[in-house]
C-alpha cells in the first residue's frame, strides 16, 4: 500500500482481556517494527521484524506480549491479559533500508479500563 | 546501549522567527544515523531530515537545518521561519548501520505562537 496502515485505530478493552493489533507495512518493506508510546513520553522499542523472522526481541516488556510476522507483511502484536499499565499508543514501522529512516503508521490507542 | 538525551521538554517560538531544539547522544560507534521526527497531535511520525555520521556537511531540507557536531556527540535541529504548522512534538533519533532499531529521545514538544 502507500503508507503503512494500522488497525483498529483504537481500541478499549476490559482488564486481563486479550487484544491483537495490526500493522500492514508498505509493500516491499522488508524491516518492520513495533514502538510503544506511553502518554507524553518517548517511543519504546519492542521488537523489529526482518522479513518474518525477529532478530531483536529485547523490548517485549513480558511474556504478556508476543508478535508475528507472516509473508514477510502484515504483523500482528499481541498483548494477553491486559494490564492497565498497557495502556498506551502502538506505533508501527516499516522500512527498505534503515539508514533512510522509517516510514510510521497513525498507531492504535489502547485503553485498558 | 546508545542513548539519546532531549534536554528541553517545551519549546516555544514566535511565528517566522527561528527555534534550535538540542540533541546529544552516547554511542562508541563510528558509522551511524541521526534523524529528527515530528509529531503532530494525529499521531503520525514524519520524517523531518536525516545525517549520516561519515558526512561532514549539515543536512538541510528547506526550512529545517541541523548542526552536527560528531566529537561533542550533538544533533540540534534548526527551524527558520517558523510556522504554525511547525507546532508537534519532536524527537530525535539514532540507529547503527544495519537494520538496528532507531533509537528515539524522549521528544521536545514545540508551540509556535502567532
Amino acid at each position: 500500500g502507500a503508507g503503512v496502515s494500522q488497525s483498529p485505530s483504537n481500541k478499549v478493552t476490559e482488564k486481563g482481556k486479550d487484544v491483537e493489533l495490526r500493522c500492514d507495512p508498505i509493500s516491499g518493506h522488508t524491516a518492520l517494527y513495533w514502538y510503544r508510546q506511553s502518554l507524553g513520553q518517548g517511543l519504546e522499542f519492542l521488537i523489529y521484524f526482518q522479513g518474518n523472522s525477529a532478530p531483536d526481541k529485547s523490548g517485549l516488556p513480558s511474556d504478556r506480549f508476543s508478535a508475528e510476522r507472516t509473508g514477510g507483511s502484515v504483523s500482528t502484536l499481541t498483548i494477553q491479559r491486559t494490564q492497565q499499565e498497557d495502556s498506551a499508543v502502538y506505533l508501527c514501522a516499516s522500512s527498505f533500508r534503515g539508514n533512510y529512516g522509517y516510514t510510521f503508521g497513525s498507531g492504535t490507542r489502547l485503553t485498558v479500563v | 546501549a546508545q542513548t539519546v538525551t532531549q534536554s528541553q521538554p517545551e519549546m516555544s517560538v514566535q511565528e517566522a522567527e527561528t527555534v534550535t531544539l538540542s540533541c546529544t547522544y552516547d554511542t562508541s560507534e563510528s558509522d551511524y544515523y541521526l534523524f529528527w521526527y515530528k509529531q503532530p497531535p494525529s499521531r503520525q511520525m514524519i520524517l523531518v531530515i536525516r545525517q549520516e555520521a561519515y558526512k561532514q556537511q549539515n543536512a538541510t531540507e528547506n526550512r529545517f537545518s541541523v548542526n552536527f557536531q560528531k566529537a561533542a556527540k550533538s544533533f540540534s535541529l534548526k527551524i527558520s521561519d517558523s510556522q504554525l504548522g511547525d507546532a508537534a512534538m519532536y524527537f530525535c533519533a539514532y540507529r547503527n548501520s544495519g537494520n538496528t532499531p532507531l533509537v528515539f529521545g524522549k521528544g521536545t514538544r514545540l508551540s509556535v505562537i502567532a
